[in-house]
C-alpha cells in the first residue's frame, strides 16, 4: 500500500525567510507520480507540480523549488523569500501507475503561516 | 483555462432533504472525481468517473449518489444525510491516460452543513 508522510504539521516563519516542507513516501511500484498542492483559506486545492518516478531532476519555478530523491523516498518543497500569500496548507500526494483508475494518496498536510 | 466550477458554494440541508452538488469543467478532461474533506484533514476520494463511467467507488454510503451526464458535468445527489456528512466537497478533473498519471485540477468546493 502507498503512504505519504508529512511530519511537519504546522510551520511558522517570518516573511522573507526560506522554508522547506518535507514529504516522504512509500510505494512498491517502480512507476509512480508525486504532486504538491496548495490549499489557501479559500479552500480550493491548487496544483503546483507533478513529477514522475523516472525524473529525478530538481525543479525551480520562481520562488518555488522541489528536491526529489528516490534514495530517501523524499520529495521536498522549498519556498524562497516567503511572502504572506504563501500562507496555506500544503499537501504532498502520490499516485501509483494504476492507469485509468487514478487514486491520489495525500499526506496529512503542512499548515504554513508566514508572519508579516 | 484550468477552471473547475462548483455550485453551490455553500449548502445547508436537513437530514430529510434531497439536494445536488454540481461540477463543471471545459478542459476536455475525461476523468472526474468527487472528494470529501473534513476540517484539518486531507481530501478523501469518494468516486472516480472515467469516460462518463463510474470506475471507482470508495465504499461510499448510498445516501451519496454520483452522476456524470456528459464529459463536462458531474453531479453528486444527496439524500438523507447525517450531521457527520458535513464537510467540504471537492470536485476535480484530469486528463485520462493509460500510460501516465496526470495532475488533478480542483474546484473551489461546496461547503455542506447537515442540520
Amino acid at each position: 500500500a502507498q503512504k505519504v508522510t508529512q511530519a511537519q504539521t504546522e510551520i511558522s516563519v517570518v516573511e522573507k525567510e526560506d522554508v522547506t516542507l518535507d514529504c516522504v513516501y512509500e510505494t512498491r511500484d517502480t512507476t509512480y507520480y508525486l504532486f504538491w498542492y496548495k490549499q489557501p483559506p479559500s479552500g480550493e486545492l491548487v496544483f503546483l507540480i507533478r513529477r514522475n518516478s523516472f525524473d529525478e531532476q530538481n525543479e525551480i519555478s520562481g520562488r518555488y523549488s522541489w528536491n526529489f530523491q528516490k534514495s530517501t523516498s523524499s520529495f521536498n518543497f522549498t519556498i524562497t523569500a516567503s511572502q504572506v500569500v504563501d500562507s496555506a496548507v500544503y499537501f504532498c500526494a502520490l499516485s501509483e501507475a494504476n492507469f485509468g483508475n487514478e487514486k491520489l494518496t495525500f499526506g496529512t498536510g503542512t499548515r504554513l503561516t508566514i508572519i508579516p | 483555462d484550468t477552471e473547475v466550477t462548483q455550485t453551490p458554494k455553500h449548502l445547508v440541508m436537513g437530514m430529510t432533504n434531497k439536494k445536488s452538488l454540481k461540477c463543471e469543467q471545459h478542459m476536455g478532461h475525461r476523468a472526474m472525481y468527487w472528494y470529501k474533506q473534513k476540517a484539518k484533514k486531507p481530501p478523501e476520494l469518494m468516486f472516480v468517473y472515467s469516460y462518463e463511467k463510474l470506475s471507482i467507488n470508495e465504499s461510499v454510503p448510498s445516501r451519496f449518489s454520483p452522476e456524470c451526464p456528459n464529459s463536462s458535468l458531474l453531479n453528486l445527489h444527496l439524500h438523507a444525510l447525517q450531521p457527520e456528512d458535513s464537510a467540504l466537497y471537492l470536485c476535480a478533473s484530469s486528463q485520462e491516460s493509460r500510460t501516465s498519471s496526470y495532475e488533478q485540477y480542483f474546484g473551489p468546493g461546496t461547503r455542506l452543513t447537515v442540520t
